[in-house]
């Protein structure tokens, strides 16, 4: 399995908000503030959302956030629109000589 | 704005040696502060960090995979690539190309590679 778990579906009507969790361990997301959130559309390559927690690349919607909490980095996505629907993949900076893990990516579905 | 482009064999048989190359265009590849990663997607799975290098040659694997691992990098072509040795069926995944601030984020994503690995 990966090494951060994610939710494998979230769903939200368009106009709300949802939250997918990013679990890892003291070797990742509780010891590091490099945590990124990718989207990615079906056929697409997946796109920056988040850097270092809870920062947006220029261009990115500010309805996208990230926040964390001890070992579980965290993606809110406000005001779902129905482009939103897509996979999200969180990332961090592991110290344990792997230096890159993911998650196991989680499907957004725009009701 | 830089792109990257992943190219290679689509099939490669068992105990061959899975080969891929990332040409980069809009950026040179030795800008320095990014790395160059490759990573991949088994069916069914997650991503999976494979590893990076830096223009300079130096590189950083994933351990699981160090053993039958080579990235590297031509600096006059803008390209970087990879060689994975002794494929099984297990190395069949869409694979990545990008631009990385090592430690951090992935900045940039190629569109991806599918490699089967069968007879």
């Amino acid at each position: 399995q990966s090494a951060l778990t994610q939710p494998a579906s979230v769903s939200g009507s368009p106009g709300q908000s949802i939250t997918i969790s990013c679990t890892g361990s003291d070797n990742d997301v509780e010891t590091y503030r490099l945590v990124s959130w990718y989207q990615r559309r079906p056929g697409s390559a997946p796109q920056l959302l988040i850097y270092e927690v809870n920062k947006r690349p220029s261009g990115v919607s500010d309805r996208f956030s990230g926040s964390k909490s001890g070992n579980t980095a965290s993606l809110t996505i406000s005001g779902l629109q129905g482009d939103d629907e897509a996979e999200y993949y969180c990332s961090s900076y592991a110290g344990n000589g792997i230096f890159k893990v993911f998650g196991g990516g989680t499907k957004l579905t725009v009701l | 704005q830089v792109q990257l482009q992943e190219s290679g064999p689509g099939l490669v048989k068992p105990s061959q040696t899975l080969s891929l190359t990332c040409t980069v265009s809009g950026e040179s590849i030795s800008i320095g502060g990014y790395y160059w990663s490759w990573i991949r997607q088994r069916p069914g799975k997650g991503l999976e960090w494979i590893g990076y290098i830096y223009y300079s040659g130096n590189t950083y694997y994933n351990p699981s995979l160090k053993s039958r691992l080579t990235i590297s990098v031509d600096t006059s072509k803008n390209e970087f690539s990879l060689n994975l040795t002794s494929v099984t069926a297990a190395d069949t995944a869409l694979y990545y190309c990008a631009k990385d601030r090592a430690g951090g984020e992935v900045t940039h994503w190629g569109q991806g590679t599918l490699v089967t690995v069968s007879s």
